[in-house]
């Protein structure tokens, strides 16, 4: 199947930074992404999807000034954290469907971040 | 919000067959319903998904009753790889934005 690719797929940083995720399609296309967020011991929470070209959407409750999102090719979106706080401490997945085929979404492997 | 029902674990003897049930007794006339898994810290793993008729691939079956309100996932000889979390997902487009339930934690036990 396709894959997507994660990075980094840890990252620990001090509170009060901002931490990038990255999450690339490598061998498809992907005009939309969707970020998950999963804390410990729970289950995949959608955070917003990404939108080449365009502002991303963003779930209800979620901060986009906190959380922010660009989707600057077909190929990548990004995942920005700003300003972190030990409470943002979570596991972050992305997915990407492959644009105009009848396929699964496929996910990323992830990104731990844990902000101290 | 997840419109889906799962018991929270399950166990199963390693080379017998895995049921894993799953509700949606609210599903509408064009979602699909998906299964995936997921290992622990790692990114959510495809498994098999299906509209209406039963459907089978080389890592399972599901199983759809006729009125769609409830589906199974069978994986037909677990092993202790299988161990994972299993989720049941509704959704009206392939490669749509999911939102999860709480899934069945499987146990292969060996």
């Amino acid at each position: 199947g396709a894959v997507v690719s994660q990075h980094p797929s840890w990252v620990i940083c001090k509170s009060g930074t901002s931490v990038k995720i990255e999450c690339r399609s490598l061998d498809f296309q992907a005009t939309t992404m969707f970020w998950y967020r999963q804390f410990p011991k729970q289950s995949l929470m959608l955070m917003a999807t990404s939108n080449e070209g365009s502002k991303a959407t963003y779930e209800q409750g979620v901060e986009k000034d906190k959380f922010l999102i660009n989707h600057a090719s077909l190929t990548l979106s990004t995942l920005t954290v700003t300003s972190a706080h030990p409470e943002d401490s979570s596991f972050y997945i992305c997915s990407a469907p492959e644009s105009g085929a009848q396929t699964e979404a496929f996910f990323g492997q992830g990104t731990r971040l844990t902000v101290v | 919000d997840a419109k889906t029902t799962q018991p929270p674990s399950m166990d199963c003897a390693e080379g017998r067959a895995a049921n894993l049930p799953c509700n949606h007794s609210t599903i509408s006339g064009n979602e699909y319903v998906y299964w995936y898994r997921q290992i622990h810290s790692q990114g959510p793993q495809y498994i098999i998904h299906g509209l209406k008729n039963n459907e089978t691939n080389e890592m399972a079956s599901l199983i759809i009753t006729e009125d769609r309100k409830s589906s199974t996932l069978i994986l037909p000889h677990a092993t202790l790889r299988d161990t994972a979390v299993y989720y049941c997902i509704v959704s009206t487009n392939t490669g749509n934005q999911f939102y999860f339930g709480t899934g069945t934690s499987l146990t292969v036990i060996p």
